[in-house]
């Protein structure tokens, strides 16, 4: 099946750092989302991306979608301690089919 | 925001009971999704669903069975829970499939954590 891998799989940086995280994928996906993960939660939406070579920003974060759409990244400018979390990635190779997710990124923010 | 709900958050049941997971959704989403997942480790698809009446396998094996009688409401059973069972589930919902609405995102509620013992 498909399968993602995200890098890296967890990091430590000090508040106030920029944090850059991304996605791979052996295939071509046609959309890419980021999800941001709080222990005991769900997962919550941070970006969507429909588009090669797209760049869309959320506050700090901003997420691209690949030009080979075969990766993405997520970038969060001056880190604050609420950073802290697993952010997933979620890529789909096909409409209307489902999405597949990375193992995650783990994020430490250390005062 | 999205309107997601899922009830119990945490549930703890001996051996060989009979359980159901609750999940609602007031957007009138088609798409709902079960998803199961170990704490801080990836997220797993188990059961899908496109609209009422219909229910799909997800891509990891799984004892539970789904219904969705209702656009709104996706049930999860296990009908003889087992330790192995211990997880938490993970409701999602998403428009479509309708024309135009290929990409939408997934909303995810906030879980039930499952212990069997």
């Amino acid at each position: 099946g498909q399968q993602l891998n995200q890098s890296p799989q967890s990091m430590f940086i000090q508040e106030g750092e920029d944090v850059s995280m991304n996605c791979t994928s052996s295939s071509i996906f046609n959309t890419w989302l980021w999800y941001k993960q709080d222990p005991g939660e769900g997962p919550v939406l941070l970006i969507a991306l429909y588009k090669a070579g797209e760049l869309t920003s959320n506050g700090r974060l901003t997420a691209q979608f690949g030009i080979t759409r075969k990766d993405s990244f997520l970038n969060i400018s001056a880190s604050i301690p609420s950073d802290v979390g697993i952010y997933f990635c979620a890529g789909r190779f096909g409409y209307g089919q489902n999405f597949v997710f990375g193992p995650g990124t783990r994020l430490s923010v250390l005062p | 925001e999205a309107d997601i709900y899922q009830t119990p958050r945490y549930l703890v049941i001996g051996t060989g009971k009979k359980i159901t997971l609750e999940c609602s959704q007031t957007m009138g989403h088609d798409k709902m999704y079960w998803y199961q997942q170990d704490p801080g480790m990836e997220l797993h698809l188990i059961h899908y669903s496109y609209g009422v009446n219909s229910t799909e396998k997800g891509d990891l094996s799984s004892e539970s069975t789904v219904s969705r009688i209702r656009t709104e409401h996706f049930p999860l059973t296990l009908e003889s829970a087992r330790p192995s069972h211990t997880s938490q589930y993970l409701c999602a919902s998403s428009e479509g499939p309708r024309l135009g609405q290929f990409n939408s995102p997934l909303h995810f509620g906030n879980g039930t954590r499952l212990t069997v013992t």
